[in-house]
């Protein structure tokens, strides 16, 4: 059975950082590519990161390129997710999801989420 | 970024009466592989997403069969054939055909 865990996420102050991390097991995490997508209290969906089975291959959504980054240890079955120069706006509860096609290699993503976290909620605020 | 775009945001439905979302797309969303990278998700309350469909029309794994996509180019719609107490919930579109990956609004469905 595929199990995604977040953990990480905290009370910080704007400008601060945290780094988010998801914990999966269940299938053969290097040939997934995972992504990072968040939501807002009350709000709707919104993909933040994506990084390839490799982690050769990493994208962002603009809110946040240059502020987060993702990254994935292949050899401990978790992706992370670095996030310096937080703002209130990105006060969410974070999702890790896994991608539905598996890849044999280099950069491919479907984008069809099949597996989800339960998600960890980060604050941002004095 | 792509922007997507459902209707109704809201749906009122009667139990075992059918239901129908619409996606709409700013741009193509049928990607240089010929694919078309349009999904479907619900949300029930306090839970995570959890996968319906998947290009366009391929009801994911365990999905009731009830449950129905389809569509091309910008304009997708999902069904609920006859919809359960279970279904009540937030349904998302979501594309990744361009990076910049966007979901729609979200459409509330509610029992009546």
């Amino acid at each position: 059975e595929v199990q995604l865990v977040e953990s990480g996420g905290d009370l910080v102050q704007p400008g601060g950082s945290l780094r988010l991390s998801c914990a999966a097991s269940g299938f053969t995490f290097t040939y997934y590519a995972m992504s990072w997508v968040r939501q807002a209290p009350g709000k709707g969906l919104e993909w933040v990161s994506a990084i390839s089975g490799g982690g050769g291959s990493t994208y962002y959504a603009d809110s946040v390129r240059g502020r987060f980054t993702i990254s994935r240890d292949n050899s401990k079955n978790t992706l992370y997710l670095q996030m310096n120069s937080l703002r209130a706006e990105d006060t969410a509860v974070y999702y890790c999801a896994k991608d539905l096609d598996v890849c044999g290699g280099g950069s491919c993503f479907s984008g069809d989420f099949d597996s989800w976290g339960q998600g960890t909620l980060v604050t941002v605020s004095s | 970024d792509i922007v997507m775009t459902q209707t109704p945001l809201s749906s009122p439905v009667t139990l075992g009466q059918p239901a129908s979302i619409s996606c709409r797309s700013s741009q193509s969303l049928v990607h240089s592989d010929g694919n078309t990278y349009l999904s479907w998700l619900q949300q029930r309350p306090g839970q995570p997403p959890r996968l319906l469909i998947y290009k366009i029309s391929n009801r994911f794994s365990g999905v009731p069969d009830r449950f129905s996509g389809s569509g091309a180019g910008t304009d997708f719609t999902l069904k609920i054939s006859r919809v359960e107490a279970e279904d009540v919930g937030v349904y998302y579109c979501m594309q990744a055909t361009l990076f910049g990956w966007t979901f729609g609004q979200g459409t509330k469905v509610e029992i009546k």
